[in-house]
């Protein structure tokens, strides 16, 4: 089945330490996305990448980096730089047409003790 | 300035019954896009109808649609014989294209809880 898939569902890490979220896509889309929920709150955008080896910060990137080495692959660090890093963090993808919608993986929970 | 506004942080439906989920949105842009997600409990966004802001006639998708009132800058939610099932999170989000960059910003959400 074509998808996104973000792993693990749970990660849990101390603080200081800088951590990967995984996300792959076999929709052989071309725009990744990257997001950020807190509690009661909607989404706000961290990194967005448009084509391979090509990104652009978003509203709240500092102390996150990214990459994107593979069209299916659009790893995102938590460094030790972010303030506060326990969130719900959910990775999207889309076609790459401007009219095209953007669809959600299930998202990966950190818990930074 | 907040550019999507969903007034209506929490509501409670009868089953059956039909629901209006409020957004309004704010841009100067011409060309835009309005989005709606349900987020169930389990925390995945789910993508339910889309409205383009040059479409002449309001979208629907099976139980939902979308009331689009261009001049009043406002898209919202109609979801007709609302179901158990229905009960979750749902976000309104617009999308812009800032230099060739497309991106979307959410509004923060109203949680619907369908009453059996």
């Amino acid at each position: 089945d074509g998808g996104i898939t973000q792993s693990p569902k749970y990660l849990f890490r101390k603080e200081g330490q800088n951590v990967t979220l995984s996300c792959e896509q076999n929709l052989n889309h071309d725009a990744m996305y990257w997001y950020r929920q807190d509690p009661g709150q909607g989404l706000r955008l961290i990194y967005y990448s448009q084509i391979v080896n090509d990104f652009q910060k978003g509203d709240i990137a500092e102390g996150y980096s990214v990459s994107r080495e593979k069209k299916e692959s659009f790893p995102l660090t938590v460094t030790s730089a972010q303030k506060n890093p326990t969130a719900f963090y959910l990775c999207a993808s889309r076609r790459g047409y401007t009219t095209d919608t953007q669809y959600f993986g299930p998202g990966t929970r950190l818990t930074v003790l | 300035a907040q550019k999507i506004t969903q007034t209506q942080p929490g509501m409670f439906v009868q089953e059956k019954e039909a629901v209006t989920l409020d957004c309004t949105y704010d841009t100067s842009d011409p060309s835009y896009g309005l989005f709606w997600y349900k987020q169930p409990s389990s925390g995945e966004m789910i993508f339910l109808i889309y409205q383009g802001s040059y479409d002449q006639q309001n979208a629907t998708e099976g139980r939902y649609s979308l009331n689009f009132q261009k001049a009043r800058k406002s898209a919202n939610l109609v979801i007709s014989a609302s179901q158990l099932g229905d009960s979750a999170m749902y976000f309104c989000a617009m999308r812009e294209v800032d230099f060739g960059n497309e991106k979307l910003t959410f509004g923060t959400g109203t949680r619907l809880t369908i009453i059996p």
